[in-house]
């Protein structure tokens, strides 16, 4: 089965503090993606790699960065907290490919204070 | 016109009854459309999904219908269950490119009544 692992699940941080959210997939996919959830407004694409030290970002980039290092890691940074990047944040992965299945993971719940 | 428009926000079916969700999109370089299913406290995951190049699709009591002139698809839950209560994500991807990438729409958390 494909795993995609999300080191944290529940974090609280505090308003200026910076913020790292691991991710770790285990089916060599090139593309991984960092999306971010919110009710009412779906899932929003933040960032999203599609090799390794590539990226592209996504709809709403701002306040956040990334980085892959490595295939099958992505790491999701806030470089300073805020109160409005409290949210559920999903980490995912996928083959190359159009019309392939993302994988997701199952989520860091992040409070800023 | 890289939204996907999804409705209802939220659902309640009794068991045993059929489950709609609607969604809408403008882009017509999309040309894959799954659905996304999502419990509390996981992540989604890939319930069934359709290129435009069919009408319609079913994997057992689901199934979506999709009208590529009317830019519209939607997902029809059959004999609703208590278990299917969860939330549904509409998505579309983009033609062009390898990667994979979906935009979704808003969400549909349906309920399902015993």
């Amino acid at each position: 089965d494909v795993k995609v692992t999300q080191s944290s699940r529940y974090l609280v941080k505090r308003t200026g503090e910076k913020v790292f959210l691991e991710c770790v997939q285990d089916m060599d996919h090139e593309n991984m993606f960092w999306y971010r959830q919110d009710p009412g407004l779906g899932l929003r694409l933040i960032y999203f790699s599609y090799d390794v030290k590539m990226k592209e970002k996504g709809d709403i980039p701002e306040g956040y960065s990334v980085s892959r290092e490595k295939k099958e890691r992505f790491s999701l940074i806030l470089e300073s907290a805020s109160t409005n990047q409290t949210s559920m944040y999903l980490c995912a992965s996928s083959p190359t490919g159009t019309g392939n299945t993302i994988y997701f993971g199952e989520g860091s719940w992040l409070t800023v204070v | 016109q890289q939204q996907v428009k999804q409705s209802p926000q939220s659902l309640i079916v009794q068991k045993g009854g059929i489950s709609i969700i609607n969604c809408a999109y403008e882009n017509t370089a999309f040309d894959y459309f799954p659905w996304y299913q999502q419990f509390p406290g996981k992540g989604p995951a890939l319930l069934i999904a359709i290129r435009p190049d069919v009408s319609e699709k079913k994997e057992g009591r689901f199934t979506i219908s999709f009208n590529k002139s009317a830019k519209q698809f939607s997902l029809h839950i059959m004999d609703s269950q208590p278990g299917d209560s969860a939330t549904y994500f509409c998505a579309a991807g983009l033609g062009s490119g390898n990667t994979g990438k979906l935009i979704f729409g808003q969400g549909t958390t349906l309920q399902v009544k015993p």
